[in-house]
């Protein structure tokens, strides 16, 4: 089974609206972290965003947040305020405690931002 | 600052030929990894290593080895280049787990590799 789902191919949203990146996970481990990757066309990886199993409040980075609902094992990405730069692939991860130094990627998104 | 750094970032060779690419981090991190970038595919883990003279295969292994002399390096070597494994290559670093566990990996910034 996948340890981490990314169902969007690729998303539209026109520039100062807001979009939601959807993330969905499979574990067994109560202790685990979700991270948020960007990647631009450039090709560099740039951690965007990080929120923990234990974690009582969703994580926010500007105008990143992360709606996360650990009953639907679920961690969907929140850009506000989209911008032309936002264009990128965004990739959801996952690290597990009990592993402690894997990391699973999802397949990733593609998100253009329309002027 | 603290960095990891890969080389070449692009790569010709020919199907056949031995392949290395190199890894460097000054992070000072235990953990690093090797991973093939491809559409549709994202990041799939090839080797990884938790420390000095530790290995680890991923989940696509096969005709790629790495090897960890010390903390900073970790170069990957294909054996014989396939045409199969014409990718960007990605390594990353991080530090353990445990009270690391919420810190993400560190990324270099590529290598793209074509294999004629």
């Amino acid at each position: 089974a996948q340890k981490i789902t990314q169902t969007q191919p690729g998303m539209f949203v026109q520039e100062k609206e807001a979009v939601t990146l959807d993330c969905t996970y499979d574990t067994s481990d109560p202790s685990y972290g979700l991270f948020w990757y960007k990647q631009p066309s450039s090709g560099e990886m740039i951690f965007l965003i990080y929120q923990g199993s234990y974690d009582q409040q969703n994580a926010t980075e500007g105008r990143y947040s992360l709606n996360f609902q650990k009953a639907r094992k679920s961690a969907n990405l929140v850009i506000s305020a989209s911008q032309l730069g936002d264009s990128a692939m965004y990739f959801c991860a996952m690290r597990e405690l009990n592993t402690g130094n894997q990391f699973y990627f999802g397949t990733g998104t593609s998100l253009t931002v329309i002027p | 600052d603290a960095e990891i750094t890969q080389s070449p970032r692009h790569k010709i060779t020919e199907t056949g030929r031995q392949v290395t690419l190199a890894c460097h981090q000054t992070w000072n991190h235990n953990n690093m990894f090797w991973y093939r970038q491809d559409l549709g595919h994202g990041l799939r883990l090839i080797h990884y290593s938790y420390g000095v003279q530790d290995t680890n295969k991923g989940e696509v292994s096969d005709g790629y080895s790495v090897s960890r002399s010390n903390t900073e390096d970790l170069p990957l070597t294909l054996e014989s280049a396939a045409s199969s494994q014409t990718s960007v290559y990605f390594c990353a670093s991080s530090e353990g787990g445990g009270a690391g566990s919420n810190q993400p990996q560190h990324f270099g910034d590529g290598t793209r590799l074509s294999i004629l």
